[in-house]
């Protein structure tokens, strides 16, 4: 199948860290993503990964992939009110007009 | 700054209208998309086009169609809308994706649609 997996919702404290995650189905992914959506507003890429790379960090953000298990994690450090949003894992494959979106998890960021 | 807009943020039809919703990029891309996004579902693709006057049918096409005159615009039509495509219709574009399997898709802000 082409599902990507993810869970809807996670709540968790100001200043801790926020661990989303992530299960794809397809071996032949070649990039993975993370968007981001805030209230109100469309998609916005936040960062992606290649497939042939095993973690990749970008200031707060640490994507960790685990090819072996398809899967996917996004870590946020220090987690703000302002991280509040849906977060969209995606794939999209070798040559693929497609890209494959998850059910997006709600981040819920408690002062 | 990269830029797609929606015609409207907001609208409301009713059973059997005719609905047009209109997307317009600034990025000179080739590739555009029509999702529609609903709770617990996540982004669901309707129709994608490749170039001006192509269009492939995504997941979820029936009930809609689509138009692509010019290479900025991507139209999506409910021919007779119906209660069940309440939702909210996110437009996106991308590059190519011959080019490269990287394919970062810009989003519009999304018009969320109503029929009663």
């Amino acid at each position: 199948g082409e599902d990507v997996e993810q869970s809807l919702f996670l709540s968790v404290r100001e200043g801790d860290s926020s661990v989303i995650n992530c299960t794809y189905t397809d071996s032949s992914s070649t990039y993975l993503y993370w968007y981001k959506q805030e209230p109100g507003a469309g998609l916005q890429l936040l960062t992606y990964i290649f497939s042939n790379m095993d973690m990749k960090q970008d200031q707060r953000l640490t994507v960790l992939l685990n090819k072996k298990d398809k899967h996917l994690s996004l870590r946020i450090a220090d987690t703000q009110t302002g991280d509040s949003a849906i977060y969209f894992c995606a794939e999209t494959r070798t040559g693929g007009f497609k890209t494959i979106f998850g059910a997006g998890t709600r981040l819920f960021v408690k002062a | 700054d990269v830029k797609v807009t929606q015609s409207s943020r907001y609208l409301v039809k009713r059973t059997g209208e005719k609905v047009f919703l209109e997307c317009v990029q600034d990025m000179d891309h080739e590739n555009m998309f029509w999702y529609r996004q609903d709770p617990g579902l996540g982004l669901r693709l309707i129709y994608f086009s490749y170039d001006v006057k192509m269009k492939e049918k995504g997941d979820i096409p029936e009930g809609y169609s689509v138009s692509r005159e010019k290479k900025e615009r991507f139209s999506l039509i409910l021919e007779s809308a119906s209660t069940n495509q309440t939702s909210m219709y996110l437009c996106a574009s991308s590059l190519p994706a011959s080019l490269t399997s990287y394919n970062e898709q810009f989003f519009g802000p999304g018009t969320r649609l109503t029929v009663l």
